[in-house]
């Protein structure tokens, strides 16, 4: 069946610092797949996404590559603020048609001043 | 536009009782899926519904059920409660037309004790 791994938290950086959040996932054929954040007490929303090989989605200023070589789907940010702290979910969806989701564990980011 | 909202946003039941979860999604949107958030097993999906028919489930057992009105809102039911039911219950929609894949907007979930 399909599965996500990412990395597990909490990871906490210094403001400005350089964020990696390592992804990788299991899927038969080829899978559309996402990241998606999720603040305190609300509900998940979509950061970017990626539907084919070595396309890079990007918003906010945070890049992921996918990357079917090495099947992973890593999430960078160059320079993080105190505001992007929150739980980052790396997902995939591999049914054409449907909408369903596949999430990994999650990875709490803490950032501080 | 408004997004999807669930109700009630808390709750709190004792083992053996049942619980109905309500989903409105996005105006427009025509599919709704739920998911169930849990420290330990993280994010799993339940079912999606499009309109008015189940068109995708996951692997829970039978005391997890839903629906879909005619109006595209969508209800979960979880019957016989357990403790290990307490969770965040996330509904999501998306309006299932355009390129594929089709962006789920989420709900701020209802979040389920059970003592």
């Amino acid at each position: 069946g399909n599965s996500v791994t990412q990395m597990e938290g909490p990871v906490t950086l210094s403001e400005e610092a350089f964020l990696t959040i390592n992804c990788t996932y299991t899927a038969t054929g080829y899978p559309s797949l996402f990241w998606y954040v999720q603040y305190p007490g609300e509900g998940l929303q979509l950061l970017l996404k990626a539907t084919k090989a070595d396309d890079k989605g990007s918003n906010k200023g945070f890049e992921a590559t996918y990357r079917k070589e090495t099947t992973s789907f890593h999430l960078e940010k160059g320079s993080v603020q105190v505001s992007d702290s929150a739980v980052y979910f790396c997902a995939l969806s591999d049914q054409k048609g449907y909408s369903t989701l596949t999430f990994g564990k999650g990875t709490m980011l803490l950032v501080s001043p | 536009k408004a997004g999807v909202t669930q109700t009630p946003r808390y709750l709190i039941k004792t083992r053996g009782q049942q619980v109905t979860l309500s989903c409105s999604p996005i105006s427009g949107h025509r599919s709704v899926s739920w998911y169930q958030q849990t420290p330990g097993q993280g994010l799993q999906f339940l079912f999606e519904y499009f309109s008015e028919t189940q068109r995708n489930k996951g692997n829970f057992p039978g005391r997890f059920s839903g629906r879909q009105f005619s109006n595209s809102r969508s209800e979960m039911n979880v019957s016989t409660l357990e403790l290990g039911d307490s969770a965040l219950y996330l509904c999501a929609s998306s309006f299932d037309r355009g390129s594929f894949p089709y962006e789920q907007y989420f709900g701020p979930g209802t979040r389920l004790t059970v003592t």
